[in-house]
């Protein structure tokens, strides 16, 4: 199996730009996570979905930030508009079992920065 | 309510000498409980986890933890550290119900020196 697969692993934007964020969860998952870095905050969980539905969206910052997941194979998160703060590594998790109940399987991340 | 407390935010150590990354718990319900490596640049990678069998968890790479209900901890050891084991290291708590997420601690990053 490929894992986790994320894109892009680099981002550089401006301030005002629209970012979309991409997830390939592993095959037959039916959890994914998106979290974000930053040496600041730690890793922080922003929203995620069980068998394509969100379950927990507490974390996700504000209405700048969306999720979807419109199949089992595919994930977004946008970011309208960006700003720097936004700027840190984000993370795309899956899992076999709902929620908690299972070990998660990270991608490699999409570093953003955000000038 | 679940959480999960790592000790220290760093630790250094010298090859061939032992690793203590500390990691304390508190949980309402029997909790699975994990370790994660991230080395830099990299994603997080399962260590190890603790699912209510033996109370002595084996890992990859030598690391291994043992779970004590008594004290409410989970420390990650490893008797001899070797120079690519420095990297993030997160300890996390899952409170074992369906339609919540894994706890994850701030992090130990831990540097190791020839």
């Amino acid at each position: 199996d490929a894992g986790v697969i994320q894109s892009p692993r680099h981002e550089v934007t401006e301030m005002g730009q629209e970012v979309t964020l991409r997830c390939k969860p592993i095959s037959g998952h039916n959890s994914l996570f998106w979290y974000r870095q930053t040496m600041m905050r730690g890793l922080e969980l922003l929203i995620y979905f069980n068998n394509n539905v969100p379950i927990d969206d507490s974390g996700m910052p504000e209405d700048r930030f969306s999720a979807k997941m419109p199949n089992a194979s595919f994930s977004t998160l946008k970011i309208q508009p960006s700003e720097p703060r936004d700027s840190a590594v984000y993370f795309c998790a899956s899992s076999l079992l709902q929620g908690a109940l299972g070990e998660l399987f990270f991608g490699e991340g999409s570093r953003l920065t955000v000038l | 309510a679940q959480s999960v407390t790592q000790l220290d935010s760093h630790v250094s150590v010298s090859e061939g000498t032992p690793v203590l990354l500390r990691c304390n718990y508190s949980s309402s319900y029997s909790p699975s409980l994990f370790w994660y490596v991230q080395h830099p640049n990299k994603g997080l990678q399962l260590l190890l986890k603790y699912t209510s069998a033996a109370t002595l968890v084996k890992g990859i790479n030598g690391f291994e933890a043992e779970f004590k209900k008594s004290e409410t901890s989970f420390h990650l050891t490893k008797p001899s550290a070797h120079m690519s084991d420095a990297a993030e290291y997160f300890c996390v708590v899952s409170p074992n119900q369906a339609g919540t997420a894994l706890i994850f601690g701030k992090g130990t990053t831990l540097s190791v020196s020839s």
